[in-house]
């Protein structure tokens, strides 16, 4: 399966700033995806992103607030713009290479807003 | 849109003891995946099951698809205490719905 790279992997910040979260893959992969875990609960899809275009958001998360980028099939970024507290949360970077193979998941970068 | 049911929610169990939780679905899905998370790290998946009534094993972990494609469950034998962390089940619609639903986790403490 891919290898995911994530950076970084924890940070505090102030509130009003905005965060960038890499994610590099050590292979081209067709499926990217970022994904909220907040304190002691589950997995939350943000966004597909999506290869030379826009990301696909799910309900609840807007572009201004969650901007991506995917520039090629090995790398994508995804801010967290004007933070909150309530943006505290652990962000997730998912590849899929294939239906057959599950989604591999980074390690995640830990985000706490004071 | 789709949500599982996962339990137990927290289960504490002695090592050597084995463990069963499982996850129900109100829709169908096409694939069952069971991931599992350290503190501090990002879910790794475990087992993934693709056709209903699959039964398929890990080591000490066994899972089975249910041949409704509604629910699907783990069993962990003889549960040692690196077992310790949250266990998450995902499920996804197949085709062209890839995005994976999540259910709520069970935490499993295992002691020694």
């Amino acid at each position: 399966s891919a290898v995911i790279s994530q950076k970084p992997s924890r940070d505090i910040c102030q509130r009003g700033t905005s965060l960038t979260i890499q994610c590099q893959v050590d292979s081209q992969v067709t499926m990217m995806f970022w994904y909220r875990q907040q304190p002691g609960q589950s997995l939350t899809l943000i966004a597909t992103a999506n290869q030379g275009s826009e990301a696909t958001y799910e309900s609840g998360f807007v572009i201004d607030k969650f901007p991506i980028s995917r520039p090629n099939l090995t790398f994508s970024t995804l801010t967290v713009s004007n933070m909150s507290p309530e943006d505290s949360s652990i962000y997730l970077c998912s590849v899929a290479t294939g239906t057959l193979y599950g989604y591999t998941f980074g390690s995640g970068t830990r985000l706490t807003v004071v | 849109g789709q949500q599982l049911n996962q339990s137990p929610q927290s289960m504490f169990i002695q090592e050597g003891e084995d463990v069963s939780m499982n996850c129900t679905s109100s829709s169908i899905f096409n694939t069952w995946l069971w991931y599992k998370q350290d503190p501090g790290e990002g879910p790794v998946l475990l087992i993934a099951l693709y056709k209903a009534g699959e039964l398929t094993s890990n080591g000490r972990l066994t899972a089975q698809f249910g041949i409704t494609r509604k629910d699907s469950f783990l069993n962990i034998s003889a549960s040692i205490p690196s077992d310790v962390g949250i266990y998450f089940c995902a499920g996804q619609g197949g085709g062209s719905n890839y995005k994976l639903t999540f259910g709520k986790g069970t935490l499993l403490t295992v002691n020694p």
